[in-house]
């Protein structure tokens, strides 16, 4: 059974960092672009960023740009998304995709909540 | 404001069909790029509903079809269920954005 579950999520002030985890399991996760989507409250979904199986390729959303930075690690089977100088406008319900060729996720996983505030 | 456009509600009562449609531009949908529908039940997480335009992943009922002509892309849901009441998000790739976007989301009430 494909899992993922998200960790890491918290309340930082403006300015912080944090850094948020993704735990693969039931299938070969190096086979498989993987992003991260987020939702703000009572708001709708927002990609923010996309990497390729062995990281070479690594895509972002223009308002997280040079902020954030997606890794992984294969052999933990492991997605993260470091996020540093963050603003309010993050605070969003941050979700890890399985990516299929085409450009969709078939598996999500529950989500974790970030909360920027002061 | 989201790159592709949807509605913000629509509502049907048990047993009839609604649609749910979501435009885009020459640099998405009107690229050739497929378009993907996401059905999210308050408080989870979004789940795979239509993908490549029309196809649906084991499990999704016949109920939901996905279709796509142009710039824009709709999804239909026939026999309506009280169960089917969600959130509905189009879902697709930009060339000019190298990234993924998203409708805005539509609330489907079920009267």
């Amino acid at each position: 059974e494909v899992q993922l579950v998200e960790s890491g999520g918290g309340l930082v002030q403006p300015g912080g960092s944090l850094r948020l985890s993704c735990a693969a399991s039931g299938f070969t996760f190096s086979s498989y672009w993987m992003s991260w989507v987020r939702q703000a409250p009572g708001k709708g979904l927002e990609w923010v960023a996309n990497i390729k199986q062995d990281g070479s390729e690594k895509y972002y959303v223009d308002s997280v740009k040079g902020r954030f930075t997606i890794s992984r690690d294969n052999a933990k089977n492991s997605l993260y998304l470091q996020m540093n100088s963050l603003r309010a406008e993050d605070t969003a319900v941050y979700y890890c995709a399985r990516m299929r060729f085409g450009h969709y996720g078939d598996y999500w996983g529950q989500g974790t909540l970030v909360t920027v505030s002061s | 404001q989201s790159v592709l456009t949807q509605p913000p509600s629509v509502s049907g009562a048990p047993g009839q069909r609604v649609t749910i449609s979501c435009t885009g531009s020459s640099s998405n949908i009107g690229a050739g790029y497929d378009v993907h529908w996401y059905q999210q039940l308050p408080g989870t997480a979004p789940k795979l509903l239509i993908y490549g335009n029309s196809n649906r992943p084991s499990g999704v009922p016949d109920r939901f079809s996905g279709s796509k002509s142009g710039t824009s892309a709709s999804l239909a849901i026939s026999g309506l269920q009280a169960e089917d009441e969600a959130d509905y998000y189009c879902q697709s790739y930009d060339s000019s954005l190298s990234g993924s976007v998203f409708g805005g989301g539509t609330k489907l009430t079920v009267l």
